[in-house]
């Protein structure tokens, strides 16, 4: 049984560029969240994608924007990379909006 | 905001001992799901265990246990039997809507 994946694993961009991460949800799963993990703190809730719409969304600008496929796969898209956007990204997946998330190994972003 | 706090920073325990990770919550709903995540240095989000807060019964997974004193606000982690693996930073999390908010942690060490 697959588990929620996540690519690239590593990212390294420059302030200003722009960065699509990717995520696959377990399988069975047909809702995907975001989070972002500075280090040394616990994760932050970015949004959540449930029936191809965003469902919920935290306290994170605009330049955070997502989109969910027709196959429940996830993109976190991020504009005008800014330093303190370096950050571990996780994806987390669940059955139905409310049931418990699975996460993945996530996406470590530098930007210098 | 509503917020989840882990008052310890660190813990350290002896392999084969118990030790408990506290964790109180702020919230205004009445029915609520709480979570106990593991992150060991793979940087993988795993679950430990999760308890309804509508259920009184303390949730329990093998070495797992909590400790879930409602009115208190309060979802202490009971490790039993340590090992080695049990190494690991330990987030406490509750739903708010579909998002999950998370305390900033406790790392775990074990000794042998």
């Amino acid at each position: 049984d697959a588990g929620v994946t996540q690519s690239p694993t590593h990212l390294i961009k420059t302030r200003g560029q722009q960065v699509t991460l990717r995520c696959s949800p377990k399988s069975g799963h047909d809702t995907v969240s975001w989070y972002q993990q500075a280090l040394g703190q616990g994760p932050q809730f970015i949004f959540q994608y449930y029936e191809e719409e965003e469902r919920q969304r935290g306290n994170f600008p605009d330049r955070f924007s997502g989109h969910q496929f027709p196959n429940y796969s996830s993109e976190l898209n991020v504009n005008a990379l800014l330093l303190g956007d370096s950050a571990l990204y996780l994806c987390a997946s669940s059955f139905r909006s409310l049931e418990t998330q699975y996460f993945g190994p996530g996406t470590r972003l530098l930007v210098l | 905001a509503q917020t989840v706090t882990q008052s310890q920073p660190e813990m350290s325990v002896q392999e084969a001992e118990t030790v408990t990770l506290s964790c109180t919550y702020d919230t205004s709903e009445s029915d609520y799901y709480l979570f106990w995540y593991k992150q060991p240095p793979s940087r993988q989000m795993i679950l430990v265990i999760r308890q309804e807060a509508y259920k009184q019964q303390n949730a329990t997974e093998n070495r797992f246990s909590v400790n879930f004193q409602k009115a208190a606000k309060s979802f202490s982690l009971k490790i039993s039997d340590s090992q080695l693996g049990d190494a690991a930073m330990y987030f406490c999390a509750r739903n708010s809507g579909y998002a999950l908010n998370f305390g900033k942690g406790t790392s775990l060490l074990v000794t042998p």
